[in-house]
Formats: structure tokens, sequence, C-alpha cells
């Protein structure tokens, strides 16, 4: 079956502190892969999409990287900030339709950073 | 280019009314969904479309319907609406490369 696994669930950091968000997947055949942010009442919004043959991307302060191999993806984000403070989702495509009509979702980190 | 629009933004109902929401995208994307998602929660597939003219049941399709006649639209409906489908009802498109969101229509059902 597949599956998006976020870890961890929740995490508090201070300001200014860097932190690292995992995501594992067993989607396949696998297109690519989305980090998205989502703030307390709104839309996801996507940070960064990688697709099989890039390992790295950045976005500002979000770097994202991806092991197609061991399918394994995580999140960096540098120098937090208190607008960091919110769920931060993995999604997966299949590259054709599946059952999901091929997204699968991971149930996200909830980021909460504290002055 | 206005991505993903949803309407309503928010919407009061009464148990047992029914109610219509839209979805546009002006993308030409042919992939559409509609995802409800609970506080503390996350999104929870309801129905998706692979096209116009095609649905599909997602995850929790219980109690709603969706048509897709348009390929810029997607409908989500709510023939009998209960207290249990109160939530904040997200909408996305996407053309093989990930979704791009609306922002959300929240419902309270009373």
């Amino acid at each position: 079956k597949n599956q998006v696994e976020q870890s961890p669930q929740s995490l508090i950091i201070l300001e200014g502190k860097n932190c690292t968000l995992q995501c594992n997947y067993t989607v396949s055949p696998f297109s690519n892969l989305r980090w998205y942010k989502q703030d307390t009442g709104r839309g996801p919004v996507s940070l960064t999409i990688m697709t099989f043959s890039e390992n790295t991307k950045s976005n500002g302060r979000y770097t994202a990287t991806l092991d197609a191999d061991t399918k394994q993806s995580s999140l960096h984000i540098t120098a937090s900030q208190l607008s960091d403070s919110a769920s931060y989702i993995c999604v997966v495509s299949e590259r054709y339709g599946g059952s999901q009509g091929n997204l699968i979702f991971g149930k996200g980190t909830k980021l909460s950073v504290k002055p | 280019n206005a991505g993903v629009t949803q309407t309503p933004k928010f919407r009061v109902l009464k148990t047992g009314q029914s109610m219509t929401l839209l979805c546009a995208q002006d993308m030409n994307h042919e992939y559409m969904y509609w995802y409800r998602q609970d506080p503390g929660m996350g999104l929870r597939l309801i129905h998706y479309s692979v096209g116009e003219g095609t649905t599909a049941k997602g995850e929790v399709p219980d109690g709603y319907n969706v048509s897709r006649l348009k390929k810029q639209n997607f409908l989500l409906g709510l023939e009998s609406a209960a207290p249990s489908q109160t939530s904040v009802y997200f909408c996305a498109s996407n053309k093989g490369f990930g979704a791009f969101f609306g922002q959300g229509t929240r419902l309270t059902v009373v």
C-alpha cells in the first residue's frame, strides 16, 4: 500500500534555531515529492517540489533533500522565525492515477517556534 | 491567473439542508480533488476527478456527491447536511507536478 510517513508529529523549537523534518514513503511508481506549509485555517502552500533525479532543492531558508533509493526526504529550516509556526506536509505523487488520484499525503509535522 | 478558487469561503447550514461548494481552476489541470480537514487532523480525500466527466471516491465519500461537467470546475454537493460534516473543505488541482490548493471553505452544520 502506498504510504507517506512523517516525523516527528510535532516539534517545538526556539526562534533562530534550525530544525529538520522527515518524510519516508513507499509510493511506487514515484513521480515527485512536494513539501507544503499550511498555516492554521489556510490552504497548503507549496515550498519545494522534487523529481526522481533531484536530491536537493532550496527555497529561501527551506532546503529539501530527496534520497530516491531509500525513499526518504527531509525539510531543513534554517534560522527559524515565529512565522514558520505551521504544519508541514509531505505529499508524494504517483506517476499514474492510483486509488487516491495520484497524491499520497503524510499527516504532517506541526512546528511551533517560540520566542 | 487566479489558480484555484473556492466559493463560498464560509457557510453555516442547518441539519438536513443542502448546498454546493464550487471549485474553479484556470491552470488547465486534469486532476481535481476535494478534501476535508478536521481540527488537528490531516487532509482526507473525499472525491477526486481525473478529467472532465469523470469522478471517483476517495477515503471519506459518504454523504457527498461531486460533478465535473467542465474541466475547470469541480463541484462538491451535500444533499442533507449533518453536524459530522462540519469541517474545513479544501479543493486542489494537479497536472502531475503536485497539487495547488484553494484557500478553503469553512462549513458549520448546526
